[in-house]
């Protein structure tokens, strides 16, 4: 069973638009949500995160988005750069610090 | 849905020990990797397999690592002599032919004492 799936392999977006990407979850144990980008032959790399007390941690163009209700949360970012253009992992923690990834979307930003 | 299965979930290990982290990947990708996360740091790249042969190394992925997939489905992490610092969780991850939808698994920690 995947517990934390990410349904668009891929997204395209203009530069200077927004880049929404999603995310759902099936436990509601979770407490901690993470978004990591990874580039090619780079591991990822931690973006943000929010805590499941939360419903929205902003820094700078990077938003996250938890909607607990419905197991989804979402990652923005704007206004979308060309080095935003990468691969965009969701990933969720319990409380025994095991980390799960959701498979990733991969983002491309068109000039 | 397909999963990606590492064993053990944790290993304990005595310095100077040779460990084989084992990874059984989804059955038709075709690329193969090893990241690890040391406690509180960020997850690092090792290595990249594709073809029977390794694609990519880092700079962390030295002698003391090889990599194997010796029988068309298990792809195996070996360390040969562990030390402290090599303690992190070890974690497995494949894709298809596209390169899109990793699929990591749950890890695998490592606990060199």
């Amino acid at each position: 069973d995947q517990q934390v799936k990410q349904n668009s392999p891929s997204l395209s977006v203009q530069e200077g638009r927004i880049s929404i990407l999603n995310c759902d979850y099936t436990n509601s144990m979770f407490d901690y949500f993470l978004w990591y980008k990874k580039y090619p032959a780079e591991g990822p790399t931690f973006l943000i995160s929010i805590s499941s007390i939360k419903d929205k941690n902003e820094d700078g163009r990077f938003t996250v988005f938890l909607n607990k209700s419905a197991k989804h949360l979402s990652l923005h970012i704007v206004p979308s750069q060309p080095g935003d253009s990468a691969v965009y992992f969701c990933a969720a923690m319990n409380r025994d610090d095991k980390i799960i990834f959701g498979k990733g979307t991969r983002l491309h930003i068109l000039p | 849905e397909p999963e990606v299965t590492q064993t053990p979930s944790h290993q304990v290990t005595q310095m100077g020990q040779e460990v084989i982290l084992r990874c059984v990947p989804i059955s038709n990708h075709l690329y193969f990797y090893w990241y690890r996360q040391i406690l509180g740091q960020k997850v690092e790249f090792l290595v990249s397999f594709y073809n029977n042969e390794i694609s990519e190394k880092s700079e962390i992925f030295d002698d003391q690592f090889s990599v194997e997939r010796p029988d068309g489905s298990n792809f195996t992490l070996k360390i040969r002599s562990t030390k402290l610092e090599d303690s992190a969780m070890y974690f497995c991850a494949s894709t298809g032919q596209g390169l899109n939808g990793y699929t990591f698994g749950s890890g695998t920690r490592l606990t060199v004492v």
